[in-house]
């Protein structure tokens, strides 16, 4: 498809147990995000991907979350040993870099509502 | 640090009335600012945004902002609302440097345009 994709759109699960959440960019976007919005809050920055590297994880919370894009393309949040606190929206975007100037326009997915039990 | 405060969590309007949301930043170094609209069922996506240059910014769908470095806001303005601009607003703001994706959003305005 021509936008960002995010599967899947609803994640219930119980305390304790593995997620994982995919987001497959707009095809040549290098750069991707990870974005958390709870309820009536805006997005919070969660890690950014220049390419396979993550170049920025300072907004990941704590160490049970982790996300890798191993080809620079589709990348994965993981979430260990959820808690309820984790209960959100997640959302990915992607950008199109070129060289060293970026349009600053980031496109959103729709999103993918996690709820823990 | 930065910060964003959208100063109204929900506007009720009118059909054909003017709206401003209001939007306040803090930041210690310049700023690239930008709104986001997010409409019902559907992902966010950029109305607007203030890079360099001129500093009162136009959407194609009639939305206006004007950056006031002094003030340090970006309040959105539109002279007549359709109701189809019923939605959730959000300011964002990032500060340069590498990492051009990094926003810091505010709480978001929910617009309703009542006919």
């Amino acid at each position: 498809g021509a936008g960002v994709s995010q599967t899947p759109s609803n994640k219930v699960t119980e305390k304790g147990k593995y997620v994982e959440l995919r987001c497959d960019p707009i095809s040549g976007h290098t750069a991707l995000y990870w974005y958390r919005q709870s309820l009536g809050q805006g997005p919070e920055f969660l890690i950014y991907f220049q390419g396979t590297g993550a170049a920025d994880d300072s907004g990941l919370p704590n160490d049970r979350f982790f996300a890798v894009r191993p080809e620079g393309s589709v990348s994965t949040l993981k979430i260990q040993r959820t808690e309820r606190g984790d209960s959100a929206m997640y959302l990915c975007a992607s950008s199109l870099v070129e060289g060293s100037l970026n349009t600053g326009e980031l496109f959103f997915g729709e999103g993918s509502r996690l709820t823990v039990l | 640090a930065q910060s964003v405060t959208q100063l109204d969590s929900q506007v009720p309007v009118f059909e054909e009335a003017p709206v401003e949301l209001r939007c306040n930043y803090s930041s210690s170094v310049s700023v690239y600012l930008f709104w986001y609209v997010q409409y019902p069922n559907q992902g966010l996506q950029l109305l607007l945004k203030y890079l360099s240059g001129s500093t009162l910014v136009e959407s194609i769908n009639g939305f206006e902002a004007e950056f006031n470095k002094s003030q340090t806001s970006f309040h959105l303005r539109k002279p007549s609302v359709h109701i189809s601009d019923t939605a959730e607003y959000f300011c964002a703001v990032n500060g340069g440097g590498t990492s051009y994706g990094k926003l810091t959003f505010g709480q978001g305005t929910i617009l309703t345009v009542h006919p």
